[in-house]
């Protein structure tokens, strides 16, 4: 059984710029789910997507878009990048059914210069 | 949304069992109760979920409190790998949809 992946591992960009993250979900997996982690904070959700539409949106502004595909993998671009973007961005699959659990990747740590 | 307080920090020693508490005063019937750990450098990992009755898996077991207003995490022998964040998380939606992770409770196992 595959887990999640995630990549890059570690990315730098510049404010204004605009940024790709990609994830692969576990196999068999028909939900996937972003979060953004500050330092020293617990994640925070930024929405999540099943079958290929967006299923839930946290309190991230419409910069924060992502993708599902058909293969269930998943990306999450983000545009006009700020400061405050820098952070620990995890996804999240899953099947979607009451009580399942999520399986996090490690994550693409951002910085914004 | 229903809201959970658990200690910022907690210690243990090694090969003892470990108690995490955790109060979700204002969860509805429905919810499934969640935990996760994070060590550091990882994402989180699934530890355990349940929704009325007391749970057992590999890792740990959950007691859920008969009024579900609390539950705490019992790790049986903590060894030096199970240090980490602890959260403790109401899955509001029933499927996952939308996990509000707090801040945790940090555990440290001493040797």
């Amino acid at each position: 059984e595959t887990g999640v992946t995630q990549s890059p591992t570690h990315l730098i960009k510049t404010r204004g710029q605009q940024v790709t993250l990609r994830c692969s979900s576990q196999s068999g997996h028909n939900t996937v789910s972003w979060y953004q982690q500050a330092l020293g904070q617990g994640p925070q959700f930024i929405f999540q997507y099943y079958r290929e539409e967006e299923n839930g949106r946290g309190n991230f502004p419409p910069r924060f878009s992502g993708l599902q595909f058909p293969n269930y993998s998943s990306e999450l671009n983000v545009n006009a990048l700020e400061l405050d973007d820098s952070a620990l961005y995890l996804c999240a699959s899953s099947l979607r059914a009451p009580g399942e659990a999520l399986h996090f990747g490690n994550g693409t740590r951002l910085t914004v210069t | 949304d229903a809201k959970t307080t658990q200690p910022n920090s907690m210690e243990s020693n090694e090969e003892e069992p470990v108690h995490l508490p955790c109060n979700h005063s204002t969860i509805s019937g429905t919810d499934y109760i969640h935990w996760y750990r994070q060590l550091p450098s990882q994402g989180p990992e699934y530890v355990i979920h349940g929704l009325t009755s007391n749970v057992n898996n590999r890792m740990a077991s959950l007691a859920i409190a008969e009024d579900r207003k609390s539950s705490t995490l019992i790790l049986h022998r903590a060894t030096l790998r199970d240090a980490a964040v602890y959260y403790c998380i109401p899955d509001l939606s029933g499927s996952a949809r939308q996990l509000t992770f707090g801040s945790g409770t940090q555990l440290t196992v001493l040797p």
